[in-house]
């Protein structure tokens, strides 16, 4: 089966602690992003990688990091730094094809903070 | 600065009827626009994607329009069905950072039998 894979599915971390989000595709995608989403708000971008070892920032990056040390995973860290952490967490892959890309997205982890 | 703008937080409508959703932008220029389907605690799934020089484009019961002058996006549900309750996004890629895609707040849609 192809697709984009995200664990875990929940994820509790006490105050002051970093936590590390994973996300792989085998779509062959070479674009990877991650997105925090609030309830009842949109998509905001944190990190997006568009070839291996290369990411970018992206609206909202502060406490955050990412590696792309292979195509295939774009793990998420959250650090101590980031504020308010709690959120739900979405991972995206895409391609060029047509002048466009499509974002596929996998299932999401729900962070909360304790 | 840049926006995208849902209106209607929320639609509700009967079932049977049609659905119709905006995207309104400013300081972009998207060469495509997208549409999206959210489920609660799902990620997105595409819908349907515009491209500048169209101005319509339709799917099953799916139509979306797009107006650059107005810069606007439609996008209509027919025959709606309670299976099509759900929140919907639009997203659009600036020419000048093609890839990076913004996303709107979206709009909740509740269809009622």
């Amino acid at each position: 089966d192809g697709g984009i894979t995200q664990s875990p599915k929940y994820l509790f971390r006490k105050e002051g602690q970093n936590v590390t989000l994973s996300c792989e595709q085998n779509l062959n995608h070479d674009a990877m992003y991650w997105y925090r989403q609030d309830p009842g708000q949109g998509l905001r971008l944190i990190y997006y990688s568009q070839i291996v070892n290369d990411f970018q920032k992206g609206d909202i990056a502060e406490g955050y990091s990412v590696s792309r040390e292979k195509k295939e995973s774009f793990p998420l860290t959250v650090t101590s730094a980031q504020k308010n952490p709690t959120a739900f967490y979405l991972c995206a892959s895409s391609i060029e094809a047509g002048g466009h890309y499509t974002q596929y997205f996998g299932p999401g982890t729900r962070l909360t903070v304790l | 600065s840049q926006k995208i703008e849902q209106n209607s937080e929320a639609l509700n409508i009967q079932e049977g009827k049609t659905a119709t959703l905006t995207c309104n932008y400013t300081n972009y220029s998207p060469a495509y626009l997208q549409w999206y389907r959210q489920d609660p605690g799902r990620g997105p799934v595409f819908l349907l994607l515009i491209r500048e020089n169209e101005k319509e484009k339709r799917k099953e019961r799916l139509k979306v329009t797009f107006d650059t002058t107005l810069k606007q996006s439609l996008f209509h549900i027919t025959a709606s069905q309670p299976a099509d309750s759900a929140t919907y996004l639009c997203a659009l890629d600036d020419r000048s950072n093609a890839g990076k895609s913004t996303f709107g707040d979206g709009t909740t849609l509740t269809v009622k039998p």
